[in-house]
């Protein structure tokens, strides 16, 4: 099983500020299977980036992962007031597993 | 447009059954092209992928639950189902349904949810 390491827990910015959240799996991910969801308060997880860096569908471009083997970085370059959410990584190279999340909330 | 709706009962009694269906609509659950999935997340806590199951009836466990654990498909009716027996105090949780689009996107769309209390 791959396990997934996210930091930091919580992470306080402002709106305006640069957002840089960290996942780190215990063994390499193949074929950069990472992806990265936002979740809201009672909504289901919502994808913004899969591939390591392919941005999903419908997401803004100030949404960026990048990262391959095992060290992975999602990236918001300019937080939006509706940013502030929890964060998971998944890896779905070797079945399924996710990150513990990251809390990122408003400074 | 592929949308996911779970279904099943709210509240479960310690050591019965938890039994969830997820119905598809905007396309064929026969597709070759997709993995239909569950995963939970208990209240206030993170996600955690429960199992996955294709179109031939292959199936993929989490190993923790695997003991505990069938998923099934019905392509007559469009949908998947999960049960976990023996259930505890800790199967309690929000269920989600989902897709993953084999070679491109993981779990995406999912449903909107259901949550499920382990309580007597």
């Amino acid at each position: 099983e791959i396990v997934l390491t996210q930091s930091p827990g919580t992470l306080s910015l402002s709106p305006g500020e640069r957002a840089t959240l960290s996942c780190r799996a215990s063994q390499s991910v193949s074929s950069s299977y990472l992806a990265w969801y936002q979740q809201k308060p009672g909504q289901a997880p919502r994808l913004l980036v899969y591939g390591a860096s392919s941005r999903a569908t419908g997401i803004p471009d100030r949404f960026s992962g990048s990262g391959s083997g095992a060290d992975f970085t999602l990236t918001i370059s300019r937080l939006e007031p509706e940013d502030f959410a929890v964060y998971y990584c998944l890896q779905y190279g070797n079945l399924y597993s996710f990150g513990q999340g990251t809390k990122l909330e408003i400074k | 447009q592929l949308q996911l709706q779970e279904s099943g009962p709210g509240l479960v009694k310690p050591s019965e059954t938890l039994s969830l269906t997820c119905t598809v609509s905007g396309g064929s659950i026969s597709s070759s092209s997709y993995y239909w999935g569950w995963i939970r997340q208990p209240p206030g806590k993170g996600l955690e992928w429960i199992g996955s199951i294709y179109y031939s009836g292959s199936t993929y466990y989490n190993a923790s639950l695997k003991s505990r654990l069938t998923i099934s498909i019905d392509t007559s009716k469009n949908h998947f189902s999960l049960k976990l027996s023996s259930v505890t105090a800790a199967d309690t949780a929000v269920y989600y349904c989902a897709t993953d689009h084999s070679g491109s996107t993981p779990f995406d769309p999912w449903g909107q949810g259901t949550l499920v209390t382990v309580s007597s």
